[in-house]
């Protein structure tokens, strides 16, 4: 399997819930991202991961646990959220933090 | 005001016609991007340009540096181009280290047969 994968495609859940959002690369990268995109807003980033370490938090509450166990690998822990928190979450992997992002499919969240 | 600006916001067009989507920006940037997404979710990228022009297919993109804006434009288009064409900018930062990407709310473009 190549390029960027994520689970699952589709997630419902309730305020009180916890789930967690996978993001897998096969392309080497070193730098990894999240990002939310909401109707009629720009994409944001939310989190970056460059060589294994968080280098960007772009003030994102605390409800949101981003994990990064391996350069391969990128988590979403999600508990306690808000119906305003539903989005398109979308990851990302990069070679560097200047090169072209590869974008995976996307999880849609929806909270109720 | 967005640091980003794409025009037009929406785009309904003829198969065979060419299109141009529009991208204006207010900050000093490193290079500047143009993704495109589909209904599905999944983004890709097209550009990534610093300066002039760069072709691929029946895309062209171009980039004024002086002006801050870039324009992206599909020659002979087709209903398969239809999606949403988002413009990204890579922000200056000093002292070595890389801005991050700024993103336009996009075009979403619809080629009607």
């Amino acid at each position: 399997e190549t390029g960027v994968t994520q689970t699952p495609r589709h997630l419902v859940m309730g305020m009180t819930n916890k789930k967690s959002l996978k993001c897998e690369q096969h392309l080497g990268h070193n730098a990894m991202y999240w990002y939310k995109q909401s109707a009629k807003k720009p994409l944001e980033l939310m989190f970056v991961y460059n060589f294994k370490e968080q280098t960007e938090n772009n003030s994102v509450p605390s409800r949101f646990s981003p994990e990064c166990p391996n350069s391969s690998h990128l988590f979403l822990h999600l508990h306690t959220l808000q119906p305003e928190d539903s989005a398109l979450y979308l990851c990302a992997s990069s070679q560097d933090r200047a090169e072209t992002q590869y974008f995976g499919p996307g999880t849609r969240l929806l909270v109720l | 005001k967005n640091e980003v600006e794409q025009s037009p916001q929406n785009l309904t067009a003829q198969e065979g016609e060419f299109i141009t989507i529009n991208c204006s920006y207010s900050v000093g940037i490193s290079a500047l991007h143009w993704l495109q997404q589909h209904p599905g979710g999944g983004i890709v990228s097209l550009f990534m340009l610093s300066s002039g022009k760069k072709k691929h297919g029946r895309l062209i993109a171009t980039i004024n540096i002086q002006e801050k804006h870039s324009s992206l434009h599909i020659t002979a288009s087709h209903p398969r181009d239809s999606a949403v064409y988002i413009c990204a900018v890579r922000s200056e930062v000093y002292g070595g280290s890389q801005g991050n990407l700024i993103f336009g709310k996009g075009t979403k473009l619809s080629v009607k047969p």
